[in-house]
């Protein structure tokens, strides 16, 4: 069992580029999630989906969109890169069983923006 | 939205028991507490988590007061490897069904000394 995997490990963009980061999770899990860390802070939401062809705005949406077209994939885009978004990403899978709500993260995705 | 008050950091001893605090008043009756931990540059790792009753699991313990605006997380015999930042999370629920969300704040740094 993979548990959730991030895609790619580490980026450097330079302004304006743009990317996708990839989430997949082989644990069936309904719930998916896209965090992110930045030096010495908690982690804030952006997006997440509660199913395949679902997503909805978090804390920290603006400059980045989701998708959600399978379910055991999340991706998350950045549309035209800017320095603000340089962060740690991390992406989150549950599954909505009643009474508990046990997320498993994968290992992030380490973006710098230049 | 349930908030959480936690102290930015402890220490503890190798070999004690750490006792983490949580401060969450204003959290409502359906609502469950969650405990979580991130080891430095790693994707967030669940403890445990509990909604009236005090709980254990193999890696800690949860006391939850009597009123529920308070509790506790408690690593009986503390190793280095459980310096971490630890967050107390009390899961909010947004909109009608099951669109469930962590929101993750700056957690307490815990440092187990030698």
């Amino acid at each position: 069992n993979a548990g959730v995997t991030q895609t790619p490990k580490f980026r450097v963009l330079k302004t304006g580029q743009s990317m996708t980061l990839l989430c997949a999770q082989d644990m069936n899990h309904e719930y998916m999630y896209w965090y992110r860390q930045d030096p010495g802070m908690g982690l804030r939401l952006i997006h997440y989906s509660v199913g395949e062809g679902t997503t909805a705005k978090g804390e920290v949406p603006d400059g980045y969109n989701v998708s959600r077209l399978k379910k055991q994939n999340f991706l998350l885009g950045l549309e035209s890169a800017a320095p603000s978004q340089t962060s740690v990403y991390f992406c989150a899978s549950s599954y909505p069983i009643t009474g508990s709500n046990e997320a498993f993260f994968g290992q992030g995705t380490r973006l710098t923006v230049v | 939205d349930a908030k959480t008050t936690q102290p930015p950091s402890m220490d503890c001893a190798e070999g004690r028991a750490a006792n983490l605090p949580c401060n969450h008043s204003t959290i409502s009756g359906n609502e469950y507490v969650y405990w979580y931990r991130q080891i430095h540059s790693q994707g967030p790792q669940y403890i445990i988590h509990g909604l009236k009753n005090n709980e254990t699991n193999e890696m800690a313990s949860l006391i939850i007061t009597e009123d529920r605006k308070s509790s506790t997380l408690i690593l009986p015999h503390a190793t280095l490897r459980d310096t971490a930042v630890y967050y107390c999370i009390v899961r909010v629920h947004e909109g009608g069904g099951s669109n469930y969300k962590l929101t993750f704040g700056k957690g307490t740094l815990l440092t187990v000394n030698p």
